[in-house]
């Protein structure tokens, strides 16, 4: 049971818009940034959104990140087959004093 | 450029320890405000946060796997290490190490290497 709550899977077709979410609490959400992560099948993750809502160089204005109270997004605009991945979100947990993530979330792009 | 690669044995008897490193190129990894951890990924599971040290080699573990892990720098050859001990067959998995700046969010990643429990 991950400490934060993502939805398994979501799906959109090519060209479209998908959020996904990530439900916390006040001792990680609540009081720090979080981050989202693409995992393509059989590689390593890879840093999209750090801060809440920054991309790191290189990383397009397709992917955009907020955050509300305990709960943060991930959005994802004009889908592209290459998209496809699990997506994770994490974040600094003040409790635990661990990063905890998301249990991730797999998109389809059908 | 950064680059992070891990190493270390594929396979590891249980109750064994697990030992990995990540030797990082492309920059010192003496640079103030950085941390360099390690995540791990059991197979078909989602990522799980080992721990992380800093620049001044203060150490930061996940809970669950504090009474297990230890993990150091060698700045000497630009090096960072993970010790697990009483590995089990829930050990295995890959491991990544990362770099991260500030603490939380990693930015650059090893491409990762597959460790086995198994007698």
């Amino acid at each position: 049971q991950s400490v934060l709550t993502q939805p398994p899977s979501v799906s959109a077709a090519p060209g479209q818009k998908v959020t996904i979410s990530c439900s916390g609490s006040s001792s990680n959400i609540g009081n720090n940034y979080v981050s989202w992560y693409q995992q393509l099948p059989g590689t390593a993750p890879k840093l999209l959104i750090y801060d809440n809502y920054k991309r790191p160089s290189g990383i397009p204005d397709r992917f955009s990140g907020s955050k509300s109270g305990t709960s943060a997004t991930l959005g994802i605009t004009g889908l592209q087959t290459g998209d496809e991945a699990d997506y994770y979100c994490g974040t600094w947990d003040d409790s635990l004093s661990a990063v905890v993530f998301g249990g991730g979330t797999k998109l389809t792009v059908l | 450029q950064l680059q992070l690669q891990e190493s270390g044995p594929g396979l590891v008897k249980p109750s064994e320890t697990l030992s990995l490193t990540c030797t990082v190129s492309g920059g010192s990894i003496s640079r103030n405000s950085y941390f360099w951890g390690w995540i791990r990924q059991p197979p078909g599971k989602g990522l799980e946060w080992i721990g992380s040290i800093d620049y001044s080699g203060s150490t930061y573990y996940n809970p669950s796997l504090k009474s297990r892990v230890t993990i150091s720098v060698d700045t000497s050859k630009n090096q960072f290490s993970l010790k697990l001990r009483s590995v089990n067959a829930a050990d295995t998995g890959v491991y990544y190490c990362a770099r991260a700046p500030g603490g939380s969010a990693s930015d650059i990643w090893g491409q990762g290497t597959m460790v086995s429990v198994s007698s």
